[in-house]
């Protein structure tokens, strides 16, 4: 099956610093790339999708100047979360869709995000 | 507005058959997915309902109604791993998937 990979698993950082999450589809061409984020005990939110070779579409409510989104090949997204705060801190989790068909989304491992 | 509703939490005894419901009201409709999410992991695919009917799959399942926006996931013979939350998440007309905020099962022995 498809296999979607997410680097780090698990990242700390400082309050006002930035950090860089990569989603890769490993053995397909994902032609559009999901970004979630998830809280404790809350369902998926979507952050944005983004299609290769053009800008990420974001979510009502989501900052696309603190959440950047590139989707630079057919194989690799990466979310890089600017000037992180200690709110930021969450598990976030991409998914691919590959160019055969629309329905099933492939899901990365997830990102636990800590901001100290 | 979209939405999609199912219930918070089920309980369940290991060895049992249980149903989990999820309704929804969405903007078109290409298609409804199950996933199962383990605490502290990623959401893994378990069933796609396009179709009105009974998906089956080992000991899941998986019935869709469009005219009645209802689905439900069947579990049987339930195993302690089964203890989860399982998603329902609907593809709209733009392809966008809805989710719902997920049913936890807890599986008693």
């Amino acid at each position: 099956g498809a296999v979607v990979s997410q680097h780090p698993s698990r990242v700390i950082c400082k309050s006002g610093t930035s950090v860089k999450i990569e989603c890769r589809s490993l053995d397909f061409q994902a032609t559009t790339m999901f970004w979630y984020r998830q809280f404790p005990k809350q369902s998926l939110m979507l952050m944005a999708t983004s299609n290769e070779g053009s800008k990420a579409t974001y979510e009502q409510g989501v900052e696309k100047d603190k959440f950047l989104i590139n989707h630079a090949s057919l194989t690799l997204s990466t979310l890089t979360v600017t000037s992180a705060h200690p709110e930021d801190s969450s598990f976030y989790i991409c998914s691919a869709r590959g160019q055969e068909g629309f329905y099933e989304q492939y899901f990365g491992p997830g990102t636990r995000l800590t901001v100290t | 507005g979209q939405n999609i509703d199912q219930p918070t939490e089920m309980t369940a005894t290991e060895g049992a058959i249980v149903q989990i419901n999820c309704t929804y009201q969405t903007s078109g409709f290409n298609g409804l997915f199950w996933y199962q999410q383990h605490a502290g992991e990623a959401p893994t695919f378990l069933s796609y309902n396009v179709l009105d009917g009974l998906e089956e799959k080992g000991r899941f399942s998986s019935f869709l109604s469009r005219s009645k926006g209802y689905s439900y996931l069947l579990l049987k013979e339930l195993q302690m791993k089964d203890s989860a939350s399982y998603l329902c998440a609907v593809s709209n007309s733009n392809y966008q998937l809805i989710w719902g905020a997920g049913t936890k099962l807890i599986i008693k022995p």
